[in-house]
């Protein structure tokens, strides 16, 4: 366990089905991501919030839309996907504060199926 | 900008052989490097980090890797290899400015019994 829990670990939603992932951290960490992990690709950065702030959106569609409540929790919600959303959805948090030297710990992961 | 190269998609290698992945980088200036390992269906696990200091970094699992500047590269190595050690291995990198980490696209790791 890294501390790091996603739910669901599968989900199978139809393109017109409003769906949410979920990822809680116990680490006391100030930062948390949010990936999508494709097969023959690399991981691509969606999402990073710091301090409950979103202080990068790496061009992602808005079909995709998180939510920091607080520090502890991260959503990511789902609306209107395509196929090509198919994917392994990985958040991840981190403390970046001292440094940008610490590691970043990661959950196991949403296998989210687009049908 | 940052980047990662991974130029090898699979790394085969007999049980007890020694490894080798490899991973070059790019970043504007002292790179932060990280080695993760992801078994199937599971997240990334943290292997080891480079920051400063020793060149040759030790990591969790009998992992190592070698920093060099020169080459811009930071391989992955074990002495011995064990079927256990089969998975996914990505390399990663952050500059001293930045949040976030850059992943290469993996390499997936086979040892043969």
């Amino acid at each position: 366990e890294t501390g790091v829990t996603q739910t669901p670990r599968h989900l199978v939603m139809g393109m017109t089905n409003k769906k949410s992932l979920k990822c809680e951290q116990h680490l006391g960490h100030n930062a948390m991501y949010w990936y999508k992990q494709s097969a023959k690709k690399p991981l691509e950065l969606m999402f990073v919030y710091s301090l409950e702030e979103r202080v990068e959106n790496n061009s992602v569609p808005s079909r995709f839309s998180p939510e920091c409540p607080n520090s502890s929790h991260l959503f990511l919600h789902l609306h209107t996907l395509q196929p090509e959303d198919s994917a392994l959805y990985l958040c991840a948090s981190s403390q970046p504060g001292q440094g940008g030297n610490t590691e970043a710990f990661f959950g196991q992961g949403t296998r989210l199926t687009v049908v | 900008a940052q980047s990662v190269a991974q130029p090898e998609d699979q790394v085969n290698v007999a049980e007890g052989n020694p490894l080798t992945v490899k991973c070059t980088y790019s970043v504007s200036g002292n790179p932060y490097l990280f080695w993760y390992v992801q078994y199937p269906n599971r997240g990334l696990q943290f292997l080891l980090k480079y920051i400063t200091g020793d060149n040759l970094v030790k990591g969790s699992y009998g992992f190592e890797a070698e920093f060099n500047k020169s080459q811009t590269s930071f391989h992955l190595k074990k002495p011995s290899a064990l079927v256990s050690d089969s998975a996914l291995y990505f390399c990663a990198v952050r500059d001293i400015w930045a949040n976030n980490l850059f992943f290469g696209t993996g390499t997936r790791l086979t040892v043969i019994p």
